[in-house]
């Protein structure tokens, strides 16, 4: 199937730096991207959509000066979590969608991230 | 609006079926999925079914489609403890929209 990749898949940071984190569709090219950040044993949290070449649409209660996404290409798209605090550790996901394949939802590994 | 309901919980037996279901709200879903999600891991897509569909099988799992009712389940033959995860069903409602996720299924396995 179709392949999706994050990186990183673990990344711990001090309070106060900032993260990238890569989502890249490696097999199809991604119209629209999504992120999502689950919470241990909780379903998941839609953060934001985001196409190609254009500004992301952020879901209410989601800071968008600090949940920072560029959607550069279409097999590219990368959340930055900046000035991150330990409330910010989660679980998070991206997701690619594809006219290529029934307009199927595709998802990474996800990214562990821990705020020290 | 939009809303996926699924149980949290389901536990069976090895070399038992199991069967997960999940209801939805939106009847113009184009597209309804089943994802798994094992710990600390993403979600891995299983399969989905289109809306005009009734049935889909693939090995294993076969899926459900009661499109009156708005129920969709997922059937897994034989379950093997490696098949103890989450499942999350999800619809996909008209348009370029992200999909609306259940809470997921605990499926536990016991040998």
């Amino acid at each position: 199937g179709a392949v999706v990749s994050q990186h990183p898949s673990r990344v711990i940071c001090k309070s106060g730096t900032s993260v990238k984190i890569e989502c890249r569709s490696l097999d199809f090219q991604a119209t629209t991207m999504f992120w999502y950040r689950q919470f241990p044993k909780q379903s998941l949290m839609l953060m934001a959509t985001s196409n190609e070449g254009s500004k992301a649409t952020y879901e209410q209660g989601v800071e968008k000066d600090k949940f920072l996404i560029n959607h550069a290409s279409l097999t590219l798209s990368t959340l930055t979590v900046a000035s991150a605090h330990p409330e910010d550790s989660s679980f998070y996901i991206c997701s690619a969608r594809t006219a290529e394949i029934g307009n199927t939802i595709y998802f990474g590994e996800g990214s562990w991230l821990t705020v020290v | 609006g939009e809303d996926v309901e699924q149980s949290l919980f389901l536990s069976v037996r090895e070399g038992d079926s199991s069967v997960i279901n999940c209801t939805y709200t939106d009847s113009s879903s184009t597209y309804l999925y089943w994802y798994k999600q094992e710990p600390g891991a993403g979600l891995q897509l299983l399969t989905y079914i289109f809306s005009n569909m009734d049935m889909k099988q693939d090995q294993r799992l076969t899926v459900l489609l009661n499109k009156k009712d708005k129920h969709l389940s997922l059937r897994i033959a034989d379950t093997q403890t490696g098949d103890s995860a989450i499942y999350f069903c999800a619809e996909s409602p008209l348009g370029n929209t992200p999909l609306v996720f259940g809470k997921g299924t605990r499926l536990s396995v016991i040998a």
